[in-house]
């Protein structure tokens, strides 16, 4: 168990809906880090956040966003849902950010758009 | 631009051999490289890193890696592989002394057979 949660497991909804995906990182990390994981596009990183401010844009959409609150849990909107959404979302936390930190990865929340 | 290749979908493996997972990176300026492993349906956990220094890496679970430079490569080994090694293995690399992208591999399935 790495300590980093994520809420929910599973995700079914239509397409055109929105979602929240949820992260709260592990005790004492500030940067939390968002990524999609699809069959064909593998493991993208989308977004990082340090104690409450974006830090890094990897390859989001404009249809995605994130946020991360003052007691540090992340959450990733997703809106006008398409099918090839339909991917793992991962968070990850290290406790400060960049560097050599390495990365603490949570289980993950499947998302199907039907 | 940093990208990682994992030149290998698959290897396979015998109980008891030694195993190597290949990964070669490129970067513009000294890289930090990471390995992580990917069980079904669960998130990613970290193995070993390279930040400088020794470049034999010793990691979790009986894994190492050899950082080397001029071929630009991190590959990932065992002496002896286990059953319970199979699963999806990713290698990653972020420069030093940037934002926080890590960009993975496309990622390596190791099967080892009894």
């Amino acid at each position: 168990d790495s300590g980093v949660t994520q809420t929910p497991k599973h995700l079914i909804t239509a397409t055109g809906q929105r979602v929240t995906l949820r992260c709260s990182p592990r005790s004492g990390d500030l940067s939390v880090y968002w990524y999609q994981q699809s069959l064909d596009q593998g493991l993208q990183f989308l977004i990082q956040y340090y104690n409450g401010e974006e830090r890094a844009k990897g390859n989001i959409l404009e249809r995605f966003s994130a946020q991360q609150f003052p007691d540090l849990h992340s959450e990733l909107n997703l809106s006008s849902l398409e099918l090839g959404d339909s991917a793992l979302y991962f968070c990850a936390s290290t406790r400060l950010a960049g560097g050599g930190n390495e990365q603490f990865f949570g289980p993950g929340t499947r998302l199907t758009v039907l | 631009a940093q990208s990682v290749a994992q030149p290998e979908d698959q290897v396979n493996v015998a109980e008891g051999n030694p195993l190597t997972v290949k990964c070669t990176y490129s970067v513009s300026g000294n890289p930090y490289l990471f390995w992580y492993v990917q069980y079904p349906n669960r998130g990613l956990q970290f193995l070993l890193k390279y930040i400088t220094g020794d470049n034999l890496v010793k990691g979790s679970y009986g894994f190492e890696a050899e950082f080397n430079k001029s071929q630009t490569s991190f590959h990932l080994k065992k002496p002896s592989a286990l059953v319970s090694d199979s699963a999806l293995y990713f290698c990653a690399v972020r420069v030093t002394g940037t934002a926080s992208k890590l960009t993975f591999g496309t990622g390596t399935r190791l099967q080892v057979t009894l």
